[in-house]
């Protein structure tokens, strides 16, 4: 199956600064790669994902980076404000019908002001 | 957009008392439901997949006859811890897909749950 692993698992940086989180997985088969922002108590909010056939995606402030090569992406949050502090979790599948996600470890953001 | 509502947000039980969680796509046919379980701290981990009108099928370490899940139909679908015991206490959400769900993944608002 598929294992995906998240680093790092804390990540301070002050308010304005750039933030990245790394994933890599295992299974060559993924295709689907979404990235979640998780509040305390709160479902997972799907912030921005990518499919295997792109190797970039931006969304205002927030962009993901995929290297299927060698089974890597990345989530980049520039100009971070506080209200970015939150646990990150991304995630992959094979995005076929009835394939469940896997998730990475989770990374929690803090941005001091 | 797709939505999943999940019932109940929070719920304290005694020990040995069994507890349901119902998740219902508003909008949407959820021909598949993934249960997790999110502990304190870390992240969301599968406990099974079900497709409506099937058997769930659990990930390994999870039991089949604690963890009863239903998938009756394409609008609801219902985990129930039986016997819980502190352990058991945990978050536990929800993630459908399905037709007319937008092609991606959907989850309910989850249920913190403590067995006393």
């Amino acid at each position: 199956g598929e294992n995906v692993e998240q680093h790092p698992s804390t990540l301070s940086v002050q308010e304005g600064d750039s933030a990245v989180i790394k994933c890599t997985y295992s299974d060559s088969a993924s295709n689907y790669f979404p990235w979640y922002k998780q509040e305390l108590g709160k479902r997972p909010q799907l912030i921005i994902d990518i499919r295997s056939n792109v190797g970039e995606k931006k969304d205002q402030r927030i962009a993901v980076t995929l290297n299927k090569t060698a089974k890597h992406f990345s989530l980049h949050i520039t100009e971070t404000q506080p209200e970015d502090s939150a646990v990150y979790f991304c995630a992959a599948t094979p995005m076929n019908a009835g394939n469940m996600l896997t998730f990475g470890g989770g990374t929690r953001l803090m941005v001091k002001p | 957009g797709a939505v999943v509502s999940q019932h109940p947000s929070r719920v304290i039980c005694k020990s040995g008392t069994s507890v349901k969680i119902e998740c219902r796509s508003l909008d949407f046919q959820a021909t598949t439901m993934f249960w997790y379980r999110q502990f304190p701290k870390q992240s969301l981990m599968l406990m099974a997949t079900s497709n409506e009108g099937s058997k769930a099928t659990y990930e390994q370490g999870v039991e089949k006859d604690k963890f009863l899940i239903n998938h009756a139909s394409l609008t609801l679908s219902t985990l129930t811890v039986t016997s819980a015991h502190p352990e058991d206490s945990s978050f536990y959400i929800c993630s459908a897909r399905g037709l007319g769900g937008g092609g991606g993944y959907t989850f309910g608002s989850g249920t913190r749950l403590t067995v006393v």
